[in-house]
């Protein structure tokens, strides 16, 4: 059964640095993209990055340059390093996979873990 | 970017009830459209891919349809454990971008 686990995640100020990490289980990890996905409370699903099998890595236009998505093929992680975090990076974030095949549609998601940027 | 407009916002409805949310994308992204739902304080569950496929273990009173730009989703006979939010999302071109989302609620 694939299963997908966040962690990482805290209270973290205004300015500051967070690494997300996800480990994955139950797949052949190197042959998927992973991708992040987040959720301000009470708000909608906003696709954050992604990253290819290949290491290809792709943003959102609103964590360009702050954020960097990385994977580690050899442990079945994917990390987010997010940092210069502002108010509105608050939400929950979600570790998904994307499937194999054209649509890339994310057909597993971890629990999801909650990042805080507040003085 | 590719915009995803989902109507309508939030519905009532009773169980038992046939119901559509529909998604428009702003520019054509063939059968590139899936669904998801979300149960109160759950993560988001694949309901629907490529337009019209039923994911796996999926209750068959779920459907999808459309292509190019306009999409629907269908559920008939609501079940209770249906009152949720559902969202739809294109993986056509990055960013991949989601519906602002349907709050299906009880009538």
């Amino acid at each position: 059964e694939v299963q997908l686990v966040e962690s990482g995640g805290g209270l973290v100020q205004p300015g500051g640095s967070l690494r997300l990490s996800c480990a994955a289980s139950g797949l052949t990890f190197s042959d998927y993209d992973m991708h992040w996905v987040r959720q301000p409370t009470g708000k909608g699903l906003e696709w954050v990055s992604a990253i290819g099998s290949a290491g290809d890595p792709y943003y959102a236009d609103s964590v360009k340059g702050r954020f960097t998505i990385s994977r580690e093929n050899a442990k079945n992680f994917v990390y987010l390093q997010m940092n210069t975090l502002r108010a509105g990076d608050t939400a929950v974030y979600y570790c998904t996979r994307g499937a194999v095949g054209a649509t890339g549609h994310f057909d597993y998601w971890g629990q999801g873990i909650l990042v805080t940027v507040s003085s | 970017d590719i915009q995803m407009t989902q109507s309508p916002s939030s519905l009532s409805a009773s169980p038992g009830d046939r119901v559509t949310i529909t998604c428009r994308a702003s520019q054509r992204i063939t059968n590139n459209l899936n669904w998801y739902q979300q149960r109160p304080g759950g993560a988001p569950k694949l309901l629907i891919y490529s337009a019209s496929k039923l994911q796996s273990g999926v209750p068959s009173r779920f459907s999808g349809s459309g292509s190019g730009s306009d999409f629907s989703l269908t559920i008939t006979s609501l079940q209770p454990e249906d009152f949720a939010a559902y969202y739809c999302q294109q993986t056509y071109s990055p960013p991949l971008t989601f519906g602002g989302g349907t709050k299906v609620e009880i009538k």
